[in-house]
């Protein structure tokens, strides 16, 4: 079945640091690939998504590139805040049931001014 | 625009009691989402369903677990006569009709059966 695997945390950080969280992913044809970021006490909020190969999506500053030849989505920023301070998840959809989303565990990252 | 809505945020059961857990999706939405997250797992989808239908409940248990969305009305989860390893956080998400994939979720409900 479909399956996502992204990097354990918690990751930490200083302001300014430059940021990798690595997913990579398993999935039956050409799924779509989402990261999802949730904040202290609030629900997970759509952070950026990609629906096919070599296509980048980007949000904040937030950017990560849909590699199929190595079946990763890798979320990149150049310069974090200490308001990006959240876990991050990993996630995709695919075939028929594209309302089915598959996570990753989840990455706690931590930045500090 | 309210987002989607949880409630109780925290709950705690002994063991053999009733778990309800709800959820007011967005407004304007009409399908609605319930994932589970166990410690130390990713969210696992449970249920998909519409008003007044259950579109999809693979992810479901077979039993003690079920789920449903009204006509008027929260949708509801339900779990009957908990027992420890329903300890989890569950979260319900929305999605206007015909953007499936782009789902919004709400903050969740965290189970905790003694």
């Amino acid at each position: 079945g479909d399956s996502v695997t992204q990097m354990e945390g918690p990751v930490t950080l200083s302001e300014e640091a430059f940021l990798t969280i690595n997913c990579t992913y398993t999935a039956t044809g050409y799924p779509s690939l989402f990261w999802y970021v949730q904040y202290p006490g609030e629900g997970l909020q759509l952070l950026l998504k990609a629906t096919k190969a070599d296509d980048k999506g980007s949000n904040k500053g937030f950017e990560a590139t849909y590699r199929k030849e190595t079946t990763s989505f890798h979320l990149e920023k150049g310069s974090v805040q200490v308001s990006d301070s959240a876990v991050y998840f990993c996630a995709l959809s695919s075939g028929g049931s594209n309302y089915k989303l598959t996570f990753g565990k989840g990455t706690l990252l931590t930045v500090n001014p | 625009n309210a987002g989607v809505m949880q409630n109780p945020r925290h709950l705690v059961r002994r063991r053999g009691q009733e778990a309800r857990l709800r959820c007011s999706p967005m407004k304007g939405h009409s399908h609605v989402y319930w994932y589970r997250q166990l410690p130390e797992e990713g969210l696992k989808f449970m249920v998909y369903l519409q008003k007044e239908n259950i579109i999809d409940e693979s992810g479901m248990p077979k039993e003690r677990f079920s789920a449903e969305f009204p006509k008027e009305g929260p949708s509801i989860l339900r779990i009957q006569q908990v027992v420890r390893g329903d300890s989890a956080a569950y979260f319900c998400a929305s999605s206007p009709e015909r953007r499936q994939e782009t789902q919004y979720f709400g903050p969740g409900t965290r189970l905790l059966v003694l």
